[in-house]
């Protein structure tokens, strides 16, 4: 059974900070997922990546299949980026279902 | 393009009672998945379906959990009879076969007084 552990927990910025969260995971994985999650709303996906490096407007993730850990980084926060962001993982190939994170709950200040 | 439906979104009930809760995934998505959310954890898989055939139930609580996929395409979700712990937000997800981004419907939140 695949672990997935997110860091920080909790984070309040303030507008215009590069935030990165991280996550990490304890078996080989055929992809990882960040998904945004809004109060009340349902979830998003963000990005879906299985090596490297991918970007979407201000975010950005990267993962080190070697080391088992991703980051997602958001460059120029904006009040709007705040939601929780949560790291997911699937284990095998083709469609499988996906073991999630606790997620990151990021504020971000006027 | 529709998303993923899913109702109601918001159902009280009290212990002992039964529930169920629908989802319409995106058209052509093979895969369907009912994930349960309780309040400050990410979400955890209880059933995934290709077309109509179960792949993992592993973690569905079958005394008073079941789920069918008629024809494929629509999915229900029942609970019978419903726990205190069983209050938490169902979501369904559904992806095309062999393709892993997931969709996600805005979810039911279910709360057992």
């Amino acid at each position: 059974k695949n672990e997935v552990e997110q860091s920080p927990q909790n984070l309040t910025a303030q507008e215009g900070e590069f935030i990165t969260i991280n996550c990490s995971y304890s078996v080989g994985i055929s992809a990882l997922h960040w998904l945004q999650q809004h109060p009340g709303g349902g979830i998003v996906s963000l990005f879906m990546l299985s090596s490297g490096k991918k970007k979407h407007g201000r975010l950005i993730a990267t993962i080190n299949i070697q080391e088992k850990h991703s980051s997602l980084h958001i460059t120029a926060s904006h009040p709007r980026d705040s939601a929780v962001y949560i790291c997911a993982v699937s284990t095998g190939g083709g469609a499988d279902g996906l073991t999630f994170g606790k997620g990151t709950h990021l504020i971000i200040q006027p | 393009e529709a998303g993923v439906a899913q109702s109601p979104r918001y159902k009280i009930i009290e212990k002992r009672q039964s529930v169920a809760f629908w989802c319409n995934p995106i058209s052509g998505h093979a895969t369907l998945y009912w994930y349960q959310q309780i309040l400050g954890q990410g979400p955890k898989l209880l059933i995934q379906f290709q077309n109509n055939g179960v792949v993992d139930d592993s973690q569905l609580p079958k005394d008073r959990f079941s789920a069918e996929r008629l024809k494929g395409v629509d999915s229900t979700l029942k609970i019978q009879p419903a726990k205190l712990e069983d209050s938490a937000v169902y979501l369904c997800a559904s992806t095309r076969r062999n393709y892993n981004e997931q969709f996600f419907g805005p979810g039911t939140r279910l709360t057992v007084l």
